[in-house]
C-alpha cells in the first residue's frame, strides 16, 4: 500500500538552511505536501508541489522532488526559532476528495 | 481568513460511551474530511465525505464510527461505543470544487478511560 517515510528528528542551529527528506511509494502520488504542526495546535499547509515539477520556492522554503526515486525534500532557508515544529510530509493522488497520505513527521529542534 | 474549527478542544469519557466529535468545515466548501493521530504516530485517514454520503472509508472506520452533516453547517464523527484505542488526536478537513487543499482544523483530543 501507500506509504511515506521521513527521519524521525532533525537539529538545526539558528540562522542555518533545515532540509528534511521524505520518501513515498505510490508512483501515482499527484500532489506531494509539507504540513507543519505546532505544539498543540492542527495542521497547517505549507506548500504543495504537483509530480510534474521539480522545484517550487516560496519564500525561505524551497521544495524539491525527484519523482524517479520518489524522494521529496523540504529546505527551509535562514532557520528561526519559529519554525520548530514537526514537518509532515504527505501525498495524494489528486483526485479531487481523495485522502492524504502522511509520514510520521520530522520534528525539527533550533539550537541556538 | 476562513478557519475549520472544531469542537471540543479535549473530550474525556469512559470506555463504552458515545460521543460526538464536532466540526465547522470553511463555508464555501464541498468536501470533508476526518483524520486520526494517535499519540507519537501518523496522521491516518478515516473518512471522506461529499454530497451527503460517503465517498471513502479506511479500514479504522469500523461500524462503531459514522458522519453526519445534520444541518449544513456542522460535519459530526461519532463514536458509538469507545474502546481504550480509540484515544488519540481527531482532525477535520474540508476542501473546495476544483482543489485538493484540504484544510485542517485544531482537533480534538480524545481520551477514553
Amino acid at each position: 500500500g501507500e506509504d511515506v517515510e521521513q527521519s524521525l528528528f532533525l537539529s538545526v542551529r539558528e540562522g542555518d538552511s533545515s532540509v528534511i527528506n521524505c520518501t513515498y511509494t505510490d508512483s501515482s502520488s499527484t500532489y506531494l505536501y509539507w504540513y507543519k504542526q505546532e505544539p498543540g495546535a492542527g495542521l497547517q499547509l505549507l506548500t504543495y508541489i504537483f509530480s510534474n515539477m521539480d522545484m517550487k520556492q516560496d519564500q525561505r522554503l524551497t521544495v524539491l522532488l525527484n519523482k524517479k526515486d520518489k524522494h521529496l525534500s523540504l529546505r527551509i532557508a535562514d532557520t528561526q526559532t519559529g519554525d520548530s515544529a514537526i514537518y509532515f510530509c504527505a501525498e495524494s493522488s489528486g483526485n479531487r476528495d481523495d485522502k492524504i497520505i502522511f509520514g510520521k513527521g520530522t520534528r525539527l529542534h533550533i539550537l541556538p | 481568513e476562513p478557519e475549520v474549527t472544531q469542537t471540543p478542544s479535549h473530550q474525556v469519557t469512559q470506555m463504552g460511551q458515545e460521543v460526538i466529535l464536532r466540526c465547522v468545515p470553511i463555508s464555501n466548501h464541498l468536501y470533508f474530511y476526518w483524520y486520526r493521530q494517535i499519540l507519537g504516530q501518523k496522521v491516518e485517514f478515516l473518512v471522506s465525505f461529499y454530497n451527503n454520503e460517503i465517498s471513502e472509508k479506511s479500514e479504522i472506520f469500523d461500524d462503531q464510527f459514522s458522519v453526519e452533516r445534520p444541518d449544513g453547517s456542522n460535519f459530526t464523527l461519532k463514536i458509538r461505543s469507545t474502546k481504550l484505542e480509540d484515544s488519540a488526536m481527531y482532525f477535520c478537513a474540508s476542501s473546495g470544487r476544483g482543489t485538493n487543499e484540504q484544510f485542517f482544523g485544531p482537533g480534538t483530543r480524545l481520551t477514553v478511560l
